[in-house]
């Protein structure tokens, strides 16, 4: 069973819109949340992160929400821009272990 | 530091065959991963090291995997004997480990190709 959730495995927005990439997750003992980005041929990226004590946390255009009691949390993107094109990975860490947890992906495209 | 360092880039090979992918972890990084990457499940954790150490080995899908990491600068994947299912990108990671502020870093992956 699928302890990360992402539902939507792609998304289309057009440029300078706000994309909204949204997870699940089911492990109440998760702490630690990142989003990563993905581009072909290459390695996931490190994005922004979020700990399970604070629900926001903002780094430039991407910001990272967190609903403990929802158990869901949502990555922000604005403006989109087309260099955002790219396979965005929800992750969860459960900090009494070390297994690092990812969702599917959703793949998302920005519109010129 | 380079990063975390997979070779081969690509392997094609026959079914049957045994199949070792190699991963170097950033230095001083004492948490290591191994992800398969495929269109129905995503990135799936195979394994984690803490130490040199396997911790949790529940994701390999079958006795064919099995992961070594001798040392902290080196660990290898090992499929034996390989599958045209087990077609997929395998990811290495690294990572401080799980506490606040850390992340782990990815390699650039192997495709592996079996026929």
């Amino acid at each position: 069973d699928q302890q990360v959730k992402q539902n939507s495995p792609s998304l289309s927005v057009q440029e300078g819109r706000i994309s909204i990439l949204n997870c699940d997750y089911t492990n109440s003992m998760f702490d630690y949340f990142l989003w990563y980005k993905k581009y072909p041929a290459e390695g996931p990226t490190f994005l922004i992160s979020i700990s399970s004590i604070k629900d926001k946390n903002e780094d430039g255009r991407f910001t990272v929400f967190l609903n403990k009691s929802a158990k869901h949390l949502s990555l922000h993107i604005v403006p989109s821009q087309p260099g955002d094109s790219a396979v965005y990975f929800c992750a969860a860490w459960d900090g009494s272990q070390g297994n690092l947890i990812f969702g599917k992906g959703t793949k998302l495209s920005v519109k010129p | 530091d380079a990063g975390v360092i997979q070779s081969p880039r690509h392997e094609v090979t026959e079914m049957g065959q045994e199949v070792t992918l190699r991963c170097k972890p950033i230095s001083g990084h004492d948490y290591l991963f191994w992800y398969r990457q495929t269109m129905m499940r995503g990135l799936e954790l195979l394994i984690y090291f803490n130490n040199n150490v396997p911790i949790d080995d529940s994701g390999m899908p079958e006795d064919r995997f099995s992961a070594k990491m001798p040392n902290a600068s080196f660990s290898t994947l090992k499929i034996q004997p390989s599958e045209p299912r087990d077609s997929a990108v395998y990811f290495c990671a690294s990572s401080l480990g799980p506490r606040m502020n850390t992340e782990a870093f990815f390699g650039q992956g192997t495709r592996l190709t079996v026929v």
